[in-house]
């Protein structure tokens, strides 16, 4: 099993949807998360961390299940320009500061007119 | 605050020859991480220094390698280039600060083997 597992998708949604997007990980010693957005044939880049107690962040909502183990990320009023893939990012660690980060291979999104 | 900075933006080789990228940390941060991106498929995890040291290698074969300076920008040497080594080569750097912190990628280095 992947430590990291997304559905590739593609999510083709209209403009104004809502749509979500869940990642799963396999280590329960897992300790950060993070959504990552990637543009075609450009770097990711840091949408946001995920908290424990979730968080917003405009129309963008990320959600960390523990118990479940995967984190969610949901994306109101959906805008042409959140066409791009989105990566889930899982870290762990342990006191000797050994820090393992492992990316999901992403979720395509299509916003369509 | 400058952000990851990688050079060269493009790179076109031969197979058989040998390919320098090189990469510079955002300022204060000691982890440096390396990745491929081939065309449409997701990151594949190659290397990662912190504090000059090779902490985690992924699963590339030892013609990749690399090194980390005292300045901590680094450097990633891939030898005897196939043409299946074409591909976008991301860095990434890492604050390892208290809490954990998350990775701020450069713009990447396109490579092309021909």
């Amino acid at each position: 099993r992947k430590e990291v597992e997304q559905d590739p998708g593609p999510f083709n949604v209209p403009e104004g949807a809502t749509v979500a997007f869940n990642c799963t990980y396999s280590n329960s010693a897992s300790q950060s998360f993070f959504w990552y957005r990637q543009d075609c044939r450009k770097e990711p880049k840091l949408l946001m961390s995920v908290y424990s107690s979730g968080n917003e962040d405009g129309r963008f909502t990320a959600q960390l299940n523990r118990a479940s183990q995967y984190i969610s990320l949901l994306i109101r009023d959906s805008k042409l320009s959140d066409s791009a893939t989105y990566l889930c990012v899982v870290n762990r660690g342990n006191s000797g500061g050994y820090q393992k980060v492992t990316f999901g291979t992403g979720t395509k999104l299509q916003v369509i007119p | 605050e400058a952000g990851v900075t990688q050079s060269p933006t493009h790179l076109i080789k031969t197979r058989g020859q040998q390919a320098t990228l090189r990469c510079s940390p955002i300022s204060g941060h000691t982890s440096v991480y390396w990745y491929q991106q081939a065309l449409g498929l997701g990151l594949q995890f190659l290397l990662w220094y912190d504090e000059g040291e090779e902490r985690n290698r992924g699963n590339f074969p030892p013609r990749f390698s690399g090194r980390q300076f005292p300045n901590y920008s680094s450097e990633l040497n891939v030898n005897a280039l196939e043409l299946e080594d074409s591909a976008l080569y991301l860095c990434a750097s890492r604050s390892t600060g208290q809490g954990n912190q998350p990775q701020h990628f450069g713009d990447g280095t396109r490579l092309s083997i021909l």
